[in-house]
């Protein structure tokens, strides 16, 4: 079986500050992993994945995941945040039987 | 284009009632979900469907039922509604490999209100 587990229920933090929203998964088999990110009365949108290969993945607005076997972790990190950045974020993990795994979500607040 | 779409995007009924949603994605993808997320932003997967055939049922009531016309089509009939039923119901298709689903792609929602 597997499961996500996302340690943080909520993150508040300043406008250019650094975060870190983490992510922790078990799984008997090799697995693929994902960022999603949920803005308010909105569905979900890929933030970032690691399929294969490095183990440092990036998304196109600043934020970059690592996937750690060893610690079965997929922490997701950004060095500055900014309001808009203002979301739920999802972690799921997909190893075959056809379904995603999610984890219960980080409510990311960026104050001013 | 959009890539999963899902009608209606809100959906306000009495206790009892029957309804449906529906979902098509236009991705060519051979797997779709159902997913149900409730007051507390968690997800909870309730089928699976690959090339039309129902992959994963997992423990919903029978008065939800999925039905799979064709691979891009999903559509979840809820029979007898309850106040519990209230939720945002989220369609999704991903593309299986041969060791997961590569991403999955979501629909908007429908934000049904059961009173």
């Amino acid at each position: 079986a597997q499961s996500v587990t996302q340690l943080d229920s909520q993150v508040p933090v300043f406008e250019e500050a650094p975060v870190e929203l983490r992510c922790n998964y078990s799984s008997s088999v090799s697995v693929y992993l994902f960022w999603y990110v949920q803005y308010p009365n909105q569905g979900l949108q890929l933030l970032l994945k690691y399929l294969s290969g490095s183990t440092l993945v990036e998304s196109i607005n600043g934020f970059e995941a690592e996937f750690n076997k060893s610690q079965t972790s997929f922490h997701l990190r950004k060095p500055s945040v900014h309001i808009s950045d203002t979301a739920e974020y999802f972690c799921a993990v997909s190893g075959g039987f056809n379904k995603f795994y999610f984890g219960s979500g980080t409510k990311l607040n960026v104050k001013p | 284009d959009t890539a999963v779409s899902q009608t209606p995007k809100y959906l306000v009924t009495q206790m009892g009632n029957d309804k449906s949603i529906k979902c098509e994605q236009n991705l060519g993808h051979d797997t779709m979900y159902w997913y149900k997320q409730d007051s507390k932003k968690f997800l909870k997967i309730m089928f699976s469907y690959n090339n039309k055939e129902l992959i994963i049922n997992e423990t919903v009531p029978n008065r939800f039922s999925p039905k799979s016309p064709d691979k891009a089509h999903l559509n979840l009939h809820i029979n007898s509604l309850e106040l519990g039923d209230s939720a945002v119901y989220f369609c999704a298709s991903s593309q299986p490999t041969g060791t997961g689903n590569t991403e999955a792609f979501f629909g908007q929602g429908t934000r049904l209100t059961v009173v």
